[in-house]
């Protein structure tokens, strides 16, 4: 098993350029999730998925799209990157009878410049 | 509402010192309660976790009791090495937050030899 992989590792953008990051978990569970990772600000929540074909938002929603077509990924959008959206960014998923545990991908280094 | 209070950081320590990270927590109903660990460079991993009030959640020397009449989950280890050096996170579920975490802002631990 490969858990949750994130790709890409690293990347870097200019300002109002757009990507999407990938996760896919081999785990079979029904919810992933993606956070952005900032110093001294913990994990914050960007938006949610608990199955295949729902999303939802979370703290800091904005200037982000997410889907989640298949079971196993769940893709994270930059329509127009700003500074601002320079972080590390991890996926993460869980499933239902554990606690709501959640299992991390390595992360991605997103730098807009 | 939910929210989770970690003692801030940085700790410091020399190598076989004791170890505690405070955590308290505000959740209605039983949440379950996890310590998650960051070493530098990676993604979260789950340390322990507890899913009912006096449980004692327990891995790789790290300890953690479940307090329900004092609302905390403090992270404690007997002998820290240097390689315990990471940012260390408490978080909570609750059956009620649709299938999220909430999460400490983390502390960093630094060990020196």
């Amino acid at each position: 098993n490969a858990g949750v992989t994130q790709t890409p590792k690293f990347r870097v953008l200019k300002t109002g350029q757009s990507m999407t990051l990938l996760c896919a978990q081999d785990m079979n569970h029904e919810y992933m999730y993606w956070y952005r990772q900032d110093p001294g600000m913990g994990l914050r929540l960007i938006h949610y998925s608990v199955g295949e074909g729902t999303t939802a938002k979370g703290e800091v929603p904005d200037g982000y799209n997410v889907s989640r077509l298949k079971k196993q990924n769940f893709l994270l959008g930059l329509e127009s990157a700003a500074p601002s959206q320079t972080s590390v960014y991890f996926c993460a998923s869980s499933y239902p009878g554990s606690g709501y545990e959640q299992f991390f991908g390595p992360g991605t280094r997103l730098t807009v410049l | 509402g939910n929210s989770v209070t970690q003692m801030e950081g940085p700790v410091t320590l020399s190598e076989e010192a004791f170890l505690t990270i405070n955590c308290t927590y505000t959740a209605t109903g039983y949440p379950s309660l996890f310590w998650y660990v960051q070493y530098p460079g990676e993604g979260l991993q789950l340390l322990l976790k507890a899913t009912k009030a006096d449980d004692k959640g327990s891995n790789k020397g790290f300890e953690a009791t479940y307090r329900k009449e004092t609302t905390s989950f403090h992270l404690e280890k007997g002998s820290v090495q240097v390689s315990d050096s990471a940012v260390y996170f408490c978080a909570l579920s609750n059956a009620g937050n649709n299938r999220k975490l909430i999460w400490g802002l983390g502390t960093s631990l630094a060990v020196n030899p």
